[in-house]
């Protein structure tokens, strides 16, 4: 198993360019998400899809879409890229067995808007 | 979710025993203490989780005190891999966000 899959890895734009970050799953999860980091901070939610046909908004939507195009992928994307969200994108799916409930993440996407 | 407190920084020897602390004096009856850690420039890695039992796994042993309020995260035998910066999450399950909220964490230093 690959796990969680993100492409690309760096991606570098200009004020008001538009890109698609692009995110798959090969472990059967139901729910998958999309967090930023900026630096030295924690990760905060974008969007999250509970199921694939779903999506919600998560803390900082604003400025993002997302498709839930099946159950393994969810994209997210930037119609208008913007300084503010220089930032790295993790991708996420969530495993829920009884208690056990564990989160596991892609390797990131490194965003540089100029 | 409840709030946690961690230190920001710890620092341990390579080989011996890393203790890392976390407050969660708000917790309820129904929310677990989960943590996660985050090596430099990777996603964040689920480590271990419990709800008020101690509980141990390949990767560590979780503590939580009686009344629940704090609990420790141990590296049995810290390595220079472990540097990383440790999440102490209290979340309950099912919960609407189904989201995970990372605060500051504790960034360990594991030394030589």
């Amino acid at each position: 198993n690959a796990g969680v899959t993100q492409n690309p890895k760096f991606q570098v734009l200009k004020t008001g360019q538009s890109m698609t970050l692009q995110c798959a799953q090969d472990m059967n999860h139901n729910s998958m998400y999309w967090y930023r980091q900026d630096p030295g901070m924690g990760l905060r939610l974008i969007y999250y899809s509970a199921s694939e046909g779903t999506t919600d908004k998560g803390e900082v939507p604003n400025g993002y879409n997302v498709s839930r195009l099946n159950k393994r992928e969810f994209s997210l994307r930037l119609e208008s890229a913007a300084p503010s969200q220089t930032s790295v994108y993790f991708c996420a799916s969530r495993s829920w067995i009884g208690s056990m409930e564990t989160q596991y993440f892609g390797p990131g996407t490194r965003l540089l808007v100029l | 979710d409840a709030k946690t407190t961690q230190p920001t920084s710890m620092d341990c020897a390579e080989g011996r025993a890393a203790n890392l602390p976390c407050n969660h004096s708000t917790i309820s009856g129904n929310e677990y203490v989960y943590w996660y850690r985050q090596i430099h420039s990777q996603g964040p890695q689920y480590i271990i989780h419990g709800l008020k039992n101690n509980e141990t796994n390949e990767m560590a042993s979780l503590i939580i005190t009686e009344d629940r309020k704090s609990s420790t995260l141990i590296l049995p035998h810290a390595t220079l891999r472990d540097t990383a910066v440790y999440y102490c999450i209290v979340r309950a399950l099912n919960n609407a966000g189904n989201m995970l909220t990372f605060g500051g964490g504790t960034r360990l230093m594991v030394k030589p």
